[in-house]
């Protein structure tokens, strides 16, 4: 029963062009989001996260929103660079102890 | 600083064999976790530990032990290996900063059950 999701293997962008992430969630109890950048061989590394008392956090070219009613969260990176291209996934948390992650989308940023 | 380690970085066990991966954080985090990478599943919890002294069972517990060493180190143990459980295994810390969190992962355990 996966109750985070990722429906997007796989995303192909243009260099300098916006990027978006899309992840959706069942658990109305998960009450706080991340999003994770993996490279191959690596270990993920955090990215980006926010409560789910807001609707938006951005930190540099990264933004995310939430929108709980419709249990979405997607990624903004903007503009888009080759160093991007990596693995990203989302994850929600439960009770401050809980990960749950999606599936992963592979983002390409092509030159 | 080191972060999360893991030890070791490979591994090949034949079916039945057993063997404990290592883990262990330098930043003081009272949580860790054991995750497993397998193709178009993402990471599921296999356990965690949300202080020195307890564990939980995440999504995919069965096959697999765990023990809370100490604050820094959690070991996952598989005690009798099986093909389903190639895969590659992360351990991960976190920490809540202010309102919210931060969780930090090891570079993983390629494992390869024959």
């Amino acid at each position: 029963d996966q109750q985070v999701k990722q429906n997007s293997p796989s995303l192909s962008v243009q260099e300098g062009r916006i990027s978006i992430l899309n992840c959706d969630y069942t658990n109305s109890m998960f009450d706080y989001f991340l999003w994770y950048k993996k490279y191959p061989a690596e270990g993920p590394t955090f990215l980006i996260s926010i409560s789910s008392i807001k609707d938006k956090n951005e930190d540099g070219r990264f933004t995310v929103f939430l929108n709980k009613s419709a249990k979405h969260l997607s990624l903004h990176i903007v503009p888009s660079q080759p160093g991007d291209s990596a693995v990203y996934f989302c994850a929600a948390l439960k009770y401050g102890n809980q990960f749950y992650f999606g599936t992963g989308t592979s983002l390409t940023v092509i030159p | 600083n080191a972060g999360v380690t893991q030890t070791p970085k490979f591994q090949v066990l034949k079916t039945g064999q057993s063997m404990t991966l290592q883990c262990a954080q330098d930043m003081n985090h009272n949580s860790m976790y054991w995750y497993r990478q397998d193709p178009g599943m993402g990471l599921r919890l296999i356990y965690y530990s949300a202080s020195e002294g307890t564990t939980d069972k995440g999504e995919v517990p069965n096959g697999y032990n765990v023990s809370r060493l100490n604050k820094r180190e959690f070991s996952l143990r598989l005690e009798s290996a099986a093909p389903s459980q190639t895969s590659v295994y992360f351990c991960a810390s976190s920490v809540q900063q202010g309102a919210g969190y931060e969780q930090y992962f090891g570079p993983g355990t390629r494992l390869t059950v024959t």
